[in-house]
């Protein structure tokens, strides 16, 4: 079981560049979850799949932001442009259906300068 | 919307005492699942300990136990004999399945140390 995968593990960019962070869930997991830890706002979520369909946008800060799933194996998190206030870790997590343990990933900590 | 609150930003204990962490949460609901997820300095979030709000017993894992209160809405974490593996952020965590979101809403955490 090689659990929910994240890459990349660090990313560091500039202001204004586009950043795309990757997640592969466990296999069979029907939902798929995004959150952002800041020291500031803590661990929210920002999106939320279930059958690859975004079921609950309402944590995604602005239209920079976007997500997408387009199977059951890979979703992605994009920010364009970033922005040094989007620097944080961004974890990934799945669980499968009917079940309310939700499985992490590693996280990406991203920083923009 | 759903809070979360975790009174305590930071605790210290001794290898092998006990320490107790709180936690209280609003919500207007009366299924959910409350969960304590310990995060080392791997950033790694683990799940320690869950409980389903429709269970009156609490739950208990190996050394980690919870005080469930509903009516009170606290829902606190016990960790006996403490290990230097403790020392991590722990994260109290509220989850409803109502409205279709099964999004996990987490205070704001509490700083374990375990001292030797």
């Amino acid at each position: 079981d090689a659990g929910v995968i994240q890459s990349p593990r660090h990313e560091v960019t500039e202001m204004g560049q586009e950043v795309t962070l990757r997640c592969k869930p466990i296999s069979g997991h029907n939902s798929l979850f995004w959150y952002r830890q800041t020291m500031m706002r803590g661990l929210e979520l920002l999106i939320y799949f279930n059958n690859n369909v975004p079921i609950d946008d309402s944590g995604m800060p602005e239209d920079r932001f976007s997500a997408k799933m387009p199977n059951a194996s890979f979703s992605t998190l994009k920010i364009q442009p970033s922005e040094p206030r989007d620097s944080a870790v961004y974890f990934c997590a799945s669980k499968p259906v009917g079940y309310n343990e939700q499985f992490f990933g590693p996280g990406t900590r991203l920083t923009v300068l | 919307a759903q809070t979360v609150t975790q009174s305590q930003p930071e605790m210290s204990v001794q290898e092998a005492e006990t320490v107790t962490l709180s936690c209280t949460y609003d919500t207007s609901e009366n299924n959910y699942y409350l969960f304590w997820y310990k995060q080392p300095p791997s950033r790694q979030m683990i799940l320690v300990i869950r409980q389903e709000a429709y269970k009156q017993q609490n739950a208990t894992e190996n050394r980690f136990s919870v005080n469930f209160q509903k009516a009170a809405k606290s829902f606190s974490l016990k960790i006996s004999d403490s290990q230097l593996g403790d020392t991590a952020m722990y994260f109290c965590a509220f989850m409803t399945t109502q409205g279709g979101s099964e999004k996990l809403v987490f205070g704001k955490g509490t700083k374990l140390t375990v001292n030797p």
